[in-house]
């Protein structure tokens, strides 16, 4: 069974602050993909990390791919109000050389931004 | 356009009862499935189908039928409904081969009474 630890769990900073969420595993994944969550709302995909060691940023967010493609972290950069909500980190598997796109999810971070 | 669509947003209903979500995708994609969060955030993949033909059931009781008429939909019966089954319930969409990506419907908040 494959787990993603994500941590930490809950995380409550003030505006203009810089941020750093984990997500970690003893398993490899192919991929690693890191979701934002709003109250009412399902998860919405921010990006997707394929290679080990592969950094990308997204304006205020940098995700990056471990080396070994068992763990990855989101840094937020300068954290606004409009940052408030659930990130979630998944790890996708191929199976068999076909992938159905099963999902692993971490138990997800919760991020409050104060202004 | 709304590219996964489930409904209905909310469901209450009383233990033993027998309920249905359905769900919708017009992204093309080939793979569904049905994930549960739980009222501590966890998302856990409960089905996913490929072109119809169900792939995965993640040991879920057998109350819980997926049907797939087309591979655009993916409806879930649950049966005999009990208290812990309430959650909200999200669909999910993806390509099939090699990519995981999944887009998410809104979510079904689930509560049995």
């Amino acid at each position: 069974t494959q787990l993603l630890e994500q941590s930490p769990q809950f995380l409550s900073i003030q505006e203009g602050e810089n941020l750093t969420v984990y997500c970690n595993s003893s398993s490899v994944f192919s991929s690693l993909q890191w979701y934002r969550q709003e109250p009412g709302e399902g998860p919405v995909l921010l990006v997707t990390v394929v290679t080990g060691g592969e950094v990308k940023k997204l304006k205020r967010l940098t995700f990056q791919f471990g080396d070994a493609r068992k763990d990855s972290s989101l840094h937020i950069t300068a954290a606004q109000p409009g940052d408030t909500g659930l990130y979630l980190c998944a790890g996708g598997l191929n199976a068999g050389g076909t992938s159905y796109g099963k999902l692993t999810f971490g138990q997800g971070t919760i991020l409050t931004v104060h202004p | 356009d709304t590219a996964v669509s489930q409904t209905p947003k909310y469901l209450v209903t009383q233990m033993g009862n027998d309920k249905s979500i359905k769900c919708e995708q017009n992204l093309g994609h080939d793979t569904m499935y049905w994930y549960k969060q739980d009222s501590k955030k966890f998302l856990k993949i409960m089905f996913s189908y490929n072109n119809k033909e169900l792939i995965i059931n993640e040991t879920v009781p057998n109350r819980f039928s997926p049907k797939s008429p087309d591979k655009a939909h993916l409806n879930l019966h649950i049966n005999s409904l009990e208290l812990g089954d309430s959650a909200v319930y999200f669909c999910a969409s993806s390509q099939g081969a090699g990519r995981a990506e999944a887009f998410f419907g809104q979510g079904t908040r689930l509560t049995v009474v």
